[in-house]
Order: structure tokens, then C-alpha cells, then sequence
């Protein structure tokens, strides 16, 4: 089973630049999540969706963008990227809601130099 | 709002013996816990939850998890502990609309 993939794996890119990572799953979950880790912060959300075309900050929002035309796929963008922003991030989704078991992806690590 | 602690950085255990991690929690209202596992360039893997009932929760691998609400702690453990289960161990709590995580807790089991 494909379950949930996240591209690129690693990606390096300077500051100021645009910077998209992509997340698609394949078990139609209504939800979709954005984290960030960190070491000694653990995974902080970034943004979430309910369903396509409903989208909601989390808890660092940011310098961040996220659209869901499509319930499959859930694109995280970095319009102008910053140092701060080099992260390891995870897409994640669940069918129902925050309260039910999360699938990961494998994550992007980005590094913005 | 909701919060989780994982006061220990690392545990250390042989092979064989029983294991702890610890998690803590700070939430308003009925908690929902969850223990999930990282291996080395993976995402998160689902463990075990608990939401209301019985106060030992059994999940994957043969871990389970026990809840106690006086204490409001939620400990992860498996009675015997293989070098396979070396990992990194994130224990979170549902609030409003986001699920919070600890710091993490890397495990290492040694032969």
C-alpha cells in the first residue's frame, strides 16, 4: 500500500527562494497535517485540514502557506524561505479528526542556507 | 491549553529486562494520549491510544501504556526489551483542534 508520500526527501535552497513540499495520500483521510521537528522542541504543527478547501493554523503558522484543492494532496509552501525554517517536516493525515491514530510520511529534511 | 512532558532525554536498558518511558500531561477536561515511535529517517509510527476505559492500554510490538489520573502521567512499557525497540519515543495529548507532542524520549536497548 503507497499510504502517504512526501517529496523530496531532502532539499537545500537559499534563503529568500520559494519552496514547495508536497505530501499525497492514498486512503482518502479527511484530515491532513503539516509538522516541523526539532530537537528539543519535538513536532510542532504547523497547519491542518479538515477536508479539501478547509484549511487552519496550528500552533507555528508563520512564513507558511498550504492549499487543499484536492483530498489527496495537501502542498506545503515557504514563500520566502529563512534560515529558521531548516526542519525536518512531516505530513501526516487521519481519517476523522485529530483524535484517531495519525499516518506519517517519511518526511523532507530542508536545509535553507 | 494541553501539554505533554517527557522529563528524560534517553533510557538506557539490556535487552531482556523491562523498560519505562515516562510522559506526563496537562489537559482540560477528558484526556486523549497517544505513544507513537520514530525509527532513523521515518516518520512517526502509531503505537497505542487511550481515550476512556480500561487504565492499561495495549498497543503494537508488545508495548502497553498505563494511565493514571491521579498522577496524570501515561508511562509507556514493555516487560522485555529487544535491541530492535531502540528508537525514539513521542508521547502526545488531543486538545482543540491539534495534538500536541512531547520532546521525545530515545530509547536505547542494549545486547
Amino acid at each position: 500500500d503507497a499510504g502517504i508520500t512526501q517529496s523530496p526527501r531532502y532539499k537545500i535552497t537559499e534563503t529568500g527562494r520559494q519552496v514547495t513540499l508536497m505530501c499525497h495520500q492514498t486512503w482518502s483521510h479527511s484530515y491532513m497535517f503539516w509538522y516541523r521537528q526539532d530537537l528539543g522542541h519535538g513536532l510542532r504543527l504547523i497547519y491542518y485540514s479538515a477536508a479539501a478547501d478547509i484549511t487552519d493554523k496550528g500552533e507555528v503558522p508563520d512564513g507558511y502557506v498550504v492549499s487543499r484543492s484536492k483530498t489527496e494532496n495537501f502542498p506545503l509552501t515557504l514563500e520566502s524561505a529563512t534560515r529558521s525554517q531548516t526542519s525536518v517536516y512531516f505530513c501526516a493525515s487521519s481519517n476523522r479528526g485529530i483524535n484517531q491514530p495519525q499516518h506519517f510520511g517519511d518526511g523532507t529534511r530542508l536545509s535553507i542556507l | 491549553a494541553q501539554s505533554v512532558a517527557q522529563p528524560e532525554d534517553q533510557v538506557n536498558v539490556a535487552e531482556g529486562n523491562p523498560l519505562t518511558v515516562k510522559c506526563t500531561y496537562s489537559v482540560s477536561g477528558n484526556p486523549y494520549l497517544f505513544w507513537y515511535v520514530q525509527y532513523p529517517n521515518r516518520g512517526l509510527q502509531f503505537l497505542l491510544k487511550y481515550i476512556t476505559g480500561d487504565n492499561l492500554v495495549k498497543g503494537s510490538y508488545g508495548f502497553e501504556a498505563e494511565f493514571n489520573k491521579s498522577q496524570t502521567s501515561f508511562h509507556l512499557k514493555k516487560p522485555s526489551a529487544l535491541v530492535s525497540d531502540s528508537a525514539l519515543y513521542f508521547c502526545a495529548v488531543s486538545g482543540f483542534q491539534k495534538l500536541v507532542f512531547g520532546t521525545g524520549t530515545r530509547l536505547l536497548v542494549s545486547p
